[in-house]
């Protein structure tokens, strides 16, 4: 079965402290794995997608990167306004449905 | 592109009655999700349309949801008899077939009391 696992649940981090969040997938044949950030009361907001293994993405402070197992998304130097639950999705070529994970909730305090 | 439409944004509704959550896709995309949201499950896929032919609805929970695709741009869920666990957020997304991201409504939030 297909599943997307991410950790942590949550994480607290000082302004300009880096760190990194994991999001773990078996999805058969994946065709991309995609991130999102989410504000409350909000749907989620796109930020990257990676197809292949050892592909990057970056934005302003973002990089996310992924491997055959797990993708990471690299936050550096974040500021209160990164502070969102952020989510990860893989797609599968068989199926075409994007599977998510429970989420990171990321908080950062100033 | 406005975006993916739903609405309402909120909806309280008394057990039993019928609840209808609509969305308008993004134009020219021809994938359609439904999922709900809840902070036990996280985003739970309910049922995929792609060319407004539903493909997978393995995720609807019970015969009370049911979901309608008549037109490229709108879509219904509906929940009939509605009960107090089906208390989430649902989301409408689409995409453009072939593994290109998927966009995101703002969400219902759906209260059953």
């Amino acid at each position: 079965e297909d599943q997307v696992t991410q950790s942590p649940e949550a994480l607290r981090l000082q302004e300009g402290e880096s760190s990194s969040l994991n999001c773990s997938y078996t999805v058969s044949g994946l065709r991309g794995l995609f991130w999102y950030r989410q504000d409350p009361g909000k749907g989620p907001e796109f930020l990257f997608t990676l197809y292949s293994a050892g592909e990057e993405k970056e934005k302003e402070r973002l990089k996310a990167t992924l491997t055959k197992k797990e993708s990471f998304l690299h936050i550096t130097a974040p500021k209160p306004e990164d502070s969102a639950t952020y989510l990860c999705a893989g797609l599968s070529s068989g199926t075409y449905k994007y599977i998510f994970g429970t989420g990171t909730r990321l908080k950062v305090l100033a | 592109d406005a975006g993916v439409i739903q609405s309402p944004r909120h909806e309280v509704t008394e057990m039993g009655q019928e609840v209808t959550l609509r969305c308008k896709p993004i134009s020219g995309h021809n994938s359609l999700f439904w999922y709900r949201q809840t902070m036990m499950r996280g985003l739970e896929l309910l049922i995929y349309f792609n060319n407004n032919v539903p493909i997978d609805d393995s995720g609807m929970p019970e015969d009370r949801f049911s979901a309608k695709m008549p037109n490229a741009s709108f879509s219904t869920l509906k929940i009939q008899p509605s009960e107090p666990r089906d208390s989430a957020v649902y989301f409408c997304a689409s995409s453009k077939t072939g593994g290109t991201e998927a966009f995101f409504g703002q969400g219902t939030r759906l209260t059953v009391v």
